[in-house]
This record gives C-alpha cells, structure tokens and sequence, in this order.
C-alpha cells in the first residue's frame, strides 16, 4: 500500500525550532516528487513547497521561501518540514502530499496521497 | 490569498445536482494548467476526486464529474447524498507564482 505517515502533533513555544517528517512506503521515494501542504485552523488549503528525493531539487512558495525549509532523506524514504523560530502564526495542520503520477514537471500534476497531517501548535 | 476563487457554499437536498465554480485567470487555468478537486470530509485529510479536469481515481463514483472551459473549471456531484457534505478545492498550476494553487473552498451542505 502507498502511504505516507507523519510525525505527531507538536506544542512549541514562539522562537523554538521545529523539524516534522514525512515517511513515504509502498512506491520508489526517489522517483515522486513529496509537497508540504498548510491548513490553518478553519482555513484552506496553501501550498508551501516541494522537492524530490532523487536529487533534493528543492522548490518554494513565494509565500513561504525563507519562513520553512524543506529537505529529504532518500536512504530512509523521509521528508521534512523545519522551522528555526516558530510564531503563533505557524499554528496550522501540515500535510505532506505525493503526485499521482511520477515524471511530471512539478506542480502541475495531481496531489494523490496525503499524509494524515501534523498539527502544530505554537503557544507561549 | 488565493488565486483561484471559488464560492464559499452551495447546497442542495439528496438526490439533487449541484455544481462548483473555480475562477482562474490566464496565467492558470486560463493557461492551459490542468485542474483538480479535492474533498475534504470533517477532520480528515484531503482526498483527491478529479484529476487531469474531467478523470476519477480508482474508488471515485460516478456521481462526480469535472470540466474545464477558458479560464474557470467546475466540479458536479449528481445524486448529492448525505456523505457528500465537505470541503471542495481546486488546483492548478500558476505561471506567475511557478507553483500549484489551490482554490478558496466550498462547503457543501446536504439539506
């Protein structure tokens, strides 16, 4: 089965550093691109950024580019979500999302499967 | 701010069709950028039901449906039942931003 799997809920305080993990199994992690998804509380759905485990080709949202960074580590089929100083604003369910298909250019292809989110808390 | 909009609900009793809108522009859906829908039950991730504008996954019914026209796309849900009622985005990709978007969300009430 494809699936991805998400690291727990987190409580942080302003100013702490957070990294959250993405596990993907069942599919070749090197070959699919893996998103992060930003879901506030009773809000929709942003794109944050994406890359590929392949060769760690990273991109950003313009919204995003320098608040997050996004990496991988291909030899254990994991992606990751770091902050290095959280505000209340992060507080948000977090997503990470694999396209339909592999071979596409970024993007433009479908977000498949979904982790069951990570919620992040961030409160003094 | 999303550059996809979409009309915060619609509703309608079992049984009935409705539809949602997803306005773009030309630097997305206008572009050529394909579309798809997303539904989000209460408290559970996204679940994709459209891909490519008008294709189901494996396990979605026929009851939903996709097209495309210019710049604006529409998601139909026929036969509307009770567990239809959730979130519904679009997506695309948008030149200008060089990355996907996604729509505002509707909610879907069933009456």
């Amino acid at each position: 089965e494809v699936q991805l799997v998400q690291s727990g809920a987190e409580v942080k305080k302003p100013g702490e550093s957070l990294k959250i993990s993405c596990k993907g199994s069942g599919y070749s992690f090197t070959t699919y691109w893996i998103g992060w998804v930003r879901q506030m509380p009773g809000k929709g759905l942003e794109w944050m950024g994406i890359i590929y485990p392949g060769d760690s080709d990273t991109r950003y949202s313009p919204s995003f580019q320098g608040q997050v960074t996004i990496s991988a580590d291909k030899s254990i089929s994991t992606a990751y979500l770091q902050w290095t100083s959280l505000k209340a604003s992060d507080s948000a369910k977090y997503y990470c999302v694999r396209p339909l298909r592999s071979g596409y250019s970024y993007g433009h292809d479908a977000f498949h499967i979904w982790g069951q989110g990570t919620m992040v808390t961030v409160s003094s | 701010q999303s550059v996809l909009t979409q009309p915060p609900s619609v509703s309608g009793a079992p049984g009935q069709r409705v539809t949602i809108s997803c306005t773009g522009s030309s630097s997305n859906i206008g572009a050529g950028y394909d579309v798809h829908w997303y539904q989000q039950l209460p408290g559970t991730a996204p679940k994709l039901l459209i891909y490519g504008n008008s294709n189901r996954p494996s396990g979605v019914p026929d009851r939903f449906s996709g097209s495309k026209s210019g710049t604006s796309a529409s998601l139909a849900i026929t036969g509307l039942q009770a567990e239809d009622e959730a979130d519904y985005y679009c997506q695309s990709y948008d030149s200008s931003l060089s990355g996907p978007v996604f729509g505002t969300g509707t909610k879907v009430t069933v009456l």
